[in-house]
């Protein structure tokens, strides 16, 4: 009974350099959904995946962040040229199709940009 | 829109003692209200959540929190802390039978219990 897995759980990168984040949904989920959590706030939603879909992108960035979830695989985040402001917690929850209210949450990746 | 917020940042108790971490929320539609938590370097563990029935509700680890409509709240209550309930604690509110499935936040409370 695994929860979501996350990983890695601690990303370094230096500017312009490219972040992945990786994200398995809990067994039988197949809806999922990344969060960002800045220092001293909240998580802010920024993507919504179905399976080869994206559902809800409205707090994604408009540059450099992309986010799939394949039909085989894991999701992904992708961070093009990240900068020191990107330095954040990634967290990503997963839910059952129709259950879209309870999400279940992994234990993050911890972004640092040097 | 939805907004959430957390009246306290930061909230000290003495073990053994109740609390109350307060909970506002703005809605122009019915909403669905949570409590996670999150331990240090961890991801958000759910607490407890409200989506329909009894304003009160019961949680995990001892916790509880009530639904009040009239006054927009759900505040989480606690009759007896515990050291190991140190952690930060998120409100959360996500829309009635919306498609959209994003959950919004408030800031966050830090709980700290002493002994």
């Amino acid at each position: 009974n695994a929860g979501v897995m996350q990983n890695p759980r601690h990303l370094v990168r230096r500017r312009g350099q490219e972040a992945r984040l990786r994200c398995s949904p809990m067994k039988g989920h197949s809806h999922v959904y990344w969060y960002r959590q800045l220092p001293e706030e909240g998580l802010k939603f920024m993507v919504y995946l179905q399976k080869e879909n994206i559902i809800d992108e409205s707090g994604m960035p408009k540059e450099r962040f992309s986010a799939e979830f394949p039909k085989e695989g894991p999701s992904i985040l992708r961070i093009q040229q990240v900068v020191r402001g990107d330095s954040a917690a990634y967290f990503c929850a997963s839910s059952l199709v129709g259950r879209q209210e309870t999400q279940y949450f992994g234990p993050g990746t911890r972004l640092l940009v040097l | 829109a939805q907004s959430v917020t957390q009246l306290d940042s930061q909230v000290p108790v003495f073990e053994e003692a109740p609390v109350e971490l307060r909970c506002n929320y703005s809605s122009s539609v019915s909403v669905y209200l949570f409590w996670y938590v999150q331990y240090p370097n961890q991801g958000l563990q759910l607490l407890l959540k409200y989506l329909s029935g009894s304003t009160l509700v019961k949680g995990i680890n001892g916790f509880e929190a009530e639904f009040n409509k009239s006054q927009t709240s759900f505040h989480l209550r606690k009759p007896s802390v515990h050291i190991r309930d140190t952690a930060e604690y998120f409100c959360a509110v996500s829309v009635y039978g919306g498609s959209q499935g994003n959950l919004i936040f408030g800031k966050g409370t830090k709980l700290s219990v002493k002994p």
